[in-house]
């Protein structure tokens, strides 16, 4: 069945180094794709957005790729920080506004 | 910024309870939809709604129905609590098209309520 999914589930990157969390699709029909974060005790929380007829958008410290061809979705967060420890999550937007979700991967910092 | 208010953190209930979730937001959105966030599973869409009065079945409809009566208030119902709902429930809310809004939009969540039914 059609999913939105990440390859790894765990991430550990070493302080000041950039990291890079890769999300597949499989709904060729999706349209709009969106990065969480998610901090332990709280909802996610909006980091950045692409749409399909885009293949790049950055952010402060953030960049989306957005690869169509083979159905791929990558965060990448440049000098990662402690703060940045997290659950990030992609989604897509299918029909009637509906969001999905993947699993998520988590992103730890190490010292 | 966007405020959507679950109103309660923590919830205990025992199986075969009714359970009303409540979410409300304060931007005026016209859609909203309600999650469950499992560990391993991520989140999967229960239900949503884009207008008052109207709902669509996310893809765990099964054991859960949802109310709009007014724009700003979605409510989660578990007309039978069971053991295998104990978790954490996440409400959102976007802008819709008709809003004036571009059909792509970000969700904004609530900090969830974690259920326990025991």
């Amino acid at each position: 069945g059609e999913s939105v999914g990440l390859h790894l589930p765990t991430l550990s990157v070493q302080e000041g180094d950039n990291s890079i969390i890769n999300c597949a699709y499989s709904n060729s029909a999706s349209d709009y794709f969106i990065w969480y974060k998610q901090e332990s005790g709280k909802g996610p929380q909006f980091i950045i957005d692409i749409r399909s007829n885009m293949d790049k958008r950055q952010g402060q410290r953030v960049t989306v790729l957005l690869n169509k061809t083979v159905k791929h979705l990558s965060l990448q967060i440049a000098a990662t920080q402690p703060g940045d420890s997290a659950v990030y999550f992609c989604a897509e937007k299918r029909e009637c506004d509906k969001i999905i979700f993947g699993k998520g991967t988590r992103l730890h910092i190490l010292p | 910024d966007v405020k959507v208010t679950q109103s309660s953190r923590y919830l205990v209930k025992r199986t075969g309870e009714k359970v009303f979730l409540e979410c409300v937001q304060d931007m005026d959105h016209e859609n909203m939809f309600w999650y469950r966030q499992d560990p391993g599973l991520g989140l999967r869409l229960i239900y949503f709604s884009y207008d008052v009065k109207m709902k669509e079945k996310g893809d765990i409809p099964e054991g859960y129905s949802v109310s709009r009566e007014k724009k700003e208030r979605f409510s989660l119902i578990l007309e039978s609590a069971s053991t295998n709902q104990t978790s954490m429930y996440l409400c959102a809310s976007s802008l819709g098209v008709s809003a004036g809004g571009a059909s792509n939009s970000p969700l904004h969540f609530g900090n969830g309520t974690r259920l326990t039914v025991t």
